[in-house]
């Protein structure tokens, strides 16, 4: 099975701060990764596919990057809405494994 | 519009089955896949198996290969999760979540708690 790994598992950010989330597979996935933000007690909420295309209806202050092994998500100007857990998924092959999250609290 | 809902919360005992139901609207459902993603207390999340719901292969990680079952009707546009001889482990949050063959999850269903206890 391909592994995820997320870094960092936490980071505590301000409103309005600038945020950059790392997720590393321990073999190339090419592009084939996606983003989700899991707010607590909800279901996750996809962001990203593609490791940078935007799901519909996602504000741009998302952004992805990376190909490969190596990928990032940047969130711009952070809002209350924005903190909870984000994951990462490569879906280069089954089983489709996620990260093991990024908890993003208010400082 | 597309909408995910699924059926409600189940509390088992070990060795038994559960079948959680995924119904999908909004959109031609034969032309999507329907993935089972759960999440245990605390934990991460963690892919189970899809299937495409046009025509019905399925996958499946192989921690589950002999106690999961993935179906689809496309005559109700509804998916179905079975997972048999449960434990204790497998008390989670299950969720059901739609993609197009070949790219990640886009839409996801509420969730469906399932407890497994004694």
């Amino acid at each position: 099975d391909i592994q995820m790994t997320q870094f960092p598992s936490s980071l505590s950010a301000s409103v309005g701060d600038r945020v950059t989330i790392t997720c590393r597979a321990s073999h190339d996935i090419d592009s084939y990764l996606g983003w989700f933000l899991q707010r607590p007690g909800q279901a996750p909420k996809s962001l990203i596919y593609a490791a940078s295309s935007l799901q519909s209806g996602v504000p741009s202050k998302f952004s992805g990057s990376g190909s490969g092994t190596d990928f990032s998500l940047t969130i711009d100007s952070l809002q209350p809405e924005d903190f909870g857990t984000y994951y990462c998924q490569q879906y280069s092959d089954y089983p489709h494994t996620f990260g093991g999250g990024t908890k993003v609290e208010i400082k | 519009q597309v909408h995910i809902v699924q059926s409600g919360a189940e509390v088992k005992k070990p060795g038994a089955s559960v079948k959680v139901s995924c119904k999908a609207t909004g959109y031609t459902f034969k032309n999507f896949g329907i993935h089972w993603v759960r999440q245990a207390p605390g934990q991460r999340l963690e892919w189970m198996g899809w299937i495409n719901a046009g025509n019905r292969n399925t996958k499946s990680a192989e921690s589950f290969q002999d106690r999961l079952t993935i179906s689809s009707d496309t005559s109700t546009t509804t998916a179905y999760m079975e997972l048999r001889t449960l434990r204790s482990e497998d008390t989670a949050v299950y969720y059901c979540a739609r993609s197009w063959v070949g790219l990640p999850i886009d839409y996801w269903g509420q969730g469906t708690l399932v407890t497994v206890s004694s």
